[in-house]
């Protein structure tokens, strides 16, 4: 089955200053990437998604870059903000996986002012 | 609106109690699932439904029992549960089921087994 793994488990920025999570993943089938996002006590919160046919996707602060042949995928927030600090779940999946995201084990953001 | 709804909030149970954990979402969409939370932890499925069907049990053990009456609804019924069974239970939803289809969380319920 698919394995993902997603580094590093614990990420500390100043306020402005950029954060990178990077995610890796082992069924090369794959093709849906979301990120998700939960603060403390709440949902995940679907923040961005790219599919295999992309290469990156920019919403705002927020970007994701994939590389299908390395297999690996990355979420990049600019400008952090404190409201930024939450934990990240990156996952992956594909279509007939048997509707089963796939996430990373999370980052835990925490953004610094 | 993207609003996956979930009552109650929060539950303490005992072990020999039978509870109920309930969702809804009007967004039209004929997937929905159940995953169970622990802390720090990512979701893990438990369920998931296609269009009011049971398409998939991750060998969840048979003190939790889903249903579905009807497109909008998921119910997750407790029984018999254990204090290991304390976690953040998450109903989600997605167009369709399968995997490349945005799965929206709703906020969960956060059980405790006494």
């Amino acid at each position: 089955g698919e394995n993902v793994e997603q580094h590093p488990s614990t990420l500390s920025v100043q306020e402005g200053d950029s954060a990178v999570i990077k995610c890796t993943y082992s069924d090369s089938a794959s093709n849906y990437f979301p990120w998700y996002k939960q603060e403390l006590g709440k949902r995940p919160q679907l923040i961005i998604d790219i599919r295999s046919n992309v290469g990156e996707k920019k919403d705002q602060r927020i970007a994701v870059t994939l590389n299908k042949t390395a297999k690996h995928f990355s979420l990049h927030i600019t400008e952090t903000q404190p409201e930024d600090s939450a934990v990240y779940f990156c996952a992956a999946s594909r279509a007939n996986s048997g509707y089963a995201l796939n996430f990373g084990k999370g980052t835990s953001l925490l953004v610094t002012p | 609106d993207t609003e996956v709804t979930q009552t109650p909030k929060h539950l303490v149970m005992g072990m020999t109690n039978k509870k109920s954990l309930k969702c809804e979402q009007h967004m039209g969409h004929r997937a929905m699932y159940w995953y169970k939370q622990k802390a720090k932890k990512p979701p893990e499925l438990m369920f998931v439904y296609s269009y009011e069907k049971l398409s998939i049990n991750e060998s969840v053990p048979s003190r939790f029992s889903p249903e579905c009456p009807n497109s909008s609804l998921l119910n997750l019924h407790l029984h018999a549960l254990q204090p290991e069974d304390s976690a953040l239970y998450l109903c989600a939803s997605s167009q369709e089921a399968g995997g490349t289809y945005e799965q929206y969380f709703g906020p969960g319920t956060r059980l405790t087994v006494t």
